[in-house]
């Protein structure tokens, strides 16, 4: 299995800022993807994070609010942009080589 | 988009006997269905996967079951243990969509010791 890391684990964000999200794998994955988890609620794809791509986005979200990259194999940003409160949420990331998907254990995001 | 859903929010359970968590799914061509389980402040945890191709899956004290004929997927967990107090959620994939993982609304399980 792969262990998934994410930086931060909990931010507190003035509303207009940015965040980025931090995700690191131990090993290669294929594929990486960015879920947001609002408060008692499933997760929610946002999008597949690309190697050396832009990232491929579900309906509802856009790379100008979730810019995301993947420079390589084990490693994936997300950046949330120019937060609202509504941006309020759990981010995680997921990655997966074979046929089972890991999560990270999160990032837990307040805006102000 | 796929949707993945449950028929029960809520699950309260005594301590030692069986549990049965419900899901249904309504994308015909999902090919790969799997269980997880999410503890407060954690990432969701892989339990057990099954794929369209088989009706019926045993790991270690949970059994998931597929009907594809109604859309309907479960997991049974034997002897449940506080420990396994938590959120399940079901999700399902298709091939055909960069294999990305489509996640159910999710059940809270509560174990009454």
């Amino acid at each position: 299995s792969a262990v998934i890391s994410q930086k931060p684990s909990r931010d507190i964000c003035q509303r207009g800022t940015s965040l980025t999200i931090q995700c690191q794998v131990d090993s290669q994955v294929t594929m990486m993807f960015w879920y947001r988890q609002q408060p008692g609620q499933s997760l929610t794809l946002i999008a597949t994070a690309n190697q050396g791509s832009e990232a491929t986005y579900e309906s509802g979200f856009v790379i100008d609010k979730f810019p995301i990259s993947r420079p390589n194999l084990t490693f994936s940003t997300l950046t949330v942009s120019n937060m609202s409160p509504e941006d309020s949420s759990i981010y995680l990331c997921s990655g997966r080589g074979g046929p089972e998907a890991f999560f990270g254990q999160g990032t837990r995001l307040t805006v102000v | 988009g796929e949707s993945v859903g449950l028929h029960l929010p809520t699950l309260s359970v005594q301590e030692g006997d069986n549990s049965i968590i419900n899901c249904a799914y309504s994308n015909s061509a999902s090919d790969y269905f799997i269980w997880y389980k999410q503890e407060s402040g954690k990432g969701p945890q892989f339990i057990i996967d099954i794929r369209s191709n088989m009706d019926k899956r045993q790991g270690q004290r949970v059994t998931v079951l597929l009907n594809k004929t109604v859309k309907h997927l479960s997991l049974q967990i034997a002897a449940t243990q506080p420990g396994d107090s938590a959120v399940y959620f079901c999700a399902d994939r298709m091939k055909t969509s960069y294999d990305k993982v489509i996640f159910g609304p999710g059940t809270s399980l509560s174990v009454i010791p």
